[in-house]
């Protein structure tokens, strides 16, 4: 049963609108959550991350948003650029418990970004 | 850059034979990773190490072992390669602070095996 669920299997943007990109979670023992960018022939990148403590996190045209209750996090980029077109990758960990437990990750949103 | 390198980064191989794929870290990480990443699979845990000699399994380990006998190595064998483990193959290392763990990828390997 998949722990992290990234619903939609792509997505389509325009050149300076916002890119919204959806992540669900099952366990509510997740308290770390990662976004990921990966071009094609290159390993994936650590874009930007959440702890539970907080419920945004900014980083230029990158924000992440964590909803708790409702056990879903987004990643918005503002705005888009033909650049930004890639694979994303949701993840989660039990942050400070995570002990030797891996992350967890979703299977991946591509993003295309049309000029 | 996390200072990891993965050897070799394309391989062609034949079914049965056995694969080596190897993954060397320059800056002293305690946790590294093999994952495969496949179309509609996304990043899929193969293996993983928390230090010299100790391994764990991941989701799909059948079909594969490693080894780490040395911090800066982390090894991925196909004991029989099969057409099914054609993919690309990536490692990662783990940083971990007092909120959590991040991790870091190399380049990735594309394994065929025809």
């Amino acid at each position: 049963d998949q722990q992290v669920k990234q619903n939609s299997p792509s997505l389509s943007v325009q050149e300076g609108r916002i890119s919204i990109l959806n992540c669900d979670y099952t366990n509510s023992m997740f308290d770390y959550f990662l976004w990921y960018k990966k071009y094609p022939a290159e390993g994936p990148t650590f874009l930007i991350s959440i702890s539970s403590i907080k419920d945004k996190n900014e980083d230029g045209r990158f924000t992440v948003f964590l909803n708790k209750s409702a056990k879903h996090l987004s990643l918005h980029i503002v705005p888009s650029q033909p650049g930004d077109s890639a694979v994303y990758f949701c993840a989660a960990s039990w942050g400070r418990n995570s002990g030797n437990t891996p992350l967890v990750f979703g299977k991946g949103t591509r993003l295309s970004v049309i000029a | 850059d996390a200072g990891i390198t993965q050897s070799p980064r394309h391989k062609v191989t034949e079914t049965g034979t056995p694969v080596t794929l190897r993954c060397h870290q320059t800056e002293n990480h305690r946790y590294m990773y093999w994952y495969r990443q496949d179309p509609g699979h996304g990043l899929r845990l193969i293996h993983y190490s928390y230090g010299v000699k100790d391994t764990d399994k991941g989701e799909v380990s059948d079909g594969y072992s490693v080894s780490r006998s040395k911090t800066e190595d982390f090894l991925l064998t196909l004991e029989s390669a099969t057409s099914s483990q054609t993919s690309v193959y990536f490692c990662a290392i783990s940083t971990r602070t007092g909120l959590g763990e991040t991790q870091y990828f190399g380049p990735g390997t594309r394994l065929l095996v025809l």
